[in-house]
């Protein structure tokens, strides 16, 4: 079975500081990974995924996570954060051929200091 | 190209009584999901359609709880004698079946339909 576990339901930063959102996955079978950002009252946007190729994976607006098999974790980063990142961040889980739906973590909101 | 529609994008209605959710997913996309996202309990998967296979209904929380998807595009998520606890955003999500294997479904999401059980 799996799941994913979002460490920290609220975080937050100062402008320009460093952005650590921490997601750890449990999988018997090698995972596919998903970060989605959720601004208000909108759907959820995919900012990357995992999928077995780099473990040092590239998303939109400055975010990178790096899938750690050793760790079963998908940390999301940015190096410095905006007042725009503020939204809600969630992990997500597939086993990936075959495999039907994605298992969410419970998501971290990001708020961002000015 | 367009994205994941959903409609109404707001609905309030009273315990008891039925309403129906819509999905546009992305044209062409092969696959649709829903899901409910709850207060405090993060996002939940309901069901699951595949071309013209059988959906996969392992999530839907009770038998008042249904979907279909016709002609494989649109999808109706149908709630019947609604409860309080059916008080959610629902997403609708899309994803291509991409040629060859393996499949990684990466899921496009839809705005959601935020529904309130009075």
């Amino acid at each position: 079975a799996q799941s994913v576990t979002q460490l920290g339901s609220h975080v937050s930063v100062s402008e320009g500081a460093l952005v650590l959102l921490r997601c750890n996955y449990s999988s018997s079978v090698p995972p596919y990974l998903f970060w989605y950002v959720q601004y208000p009252n909108q759907g959820l946007q995919l900012l990357l995924k995992y999928t077995s190729a780099a473990t040092l994976v590239k998303g939109i607006n400055g975010f990178e996570a790096e899938f750690k098999k050793s760790e079963t974790s998908f940390h999301l980063t940015k190096p410095s954060a905006h007042m725009s990142d503020a939204a809600e961040y969630f992990c997500a889980v597939t086993e990936g051929t075959g495999a039907n739906n994605l298992f969410f973590g419970t998501g971290t909101r990001l708020t961002v200091i000015p | 190209g367009a994205g994941v529609s959903q409609s109404p994008s707001n609905k309030v209605t009273e315990k008891g009584k039925d309403v129906e959710l819509r999905c546009d997913p992305i044209s062409g996309h092969t696959a649709l999901y829903w899901y409910r996202q709850s207060l405090g309990q993060g996002l939940e998967f309901l069901i699951y359609f595949q071309g013209n296979s059988a959906p996969d209904k392992s999530g839907l929380p009770s038998d008042r709880f249904s979907a279909e998807r016709t002609g494989g595009s649109v999808s109706t998520l149908t709630i019947q004698r609604t409860q309080q606890e059916d008080s959610a955003v629902y997403l609708c999500a899309s994803s291509p079946r991409l040629a060859g294997g393996p499949w990684v479904k990466t899921q496009y999401f839809g705005p959601g339909t935020r529904l309130l059980v009075l």
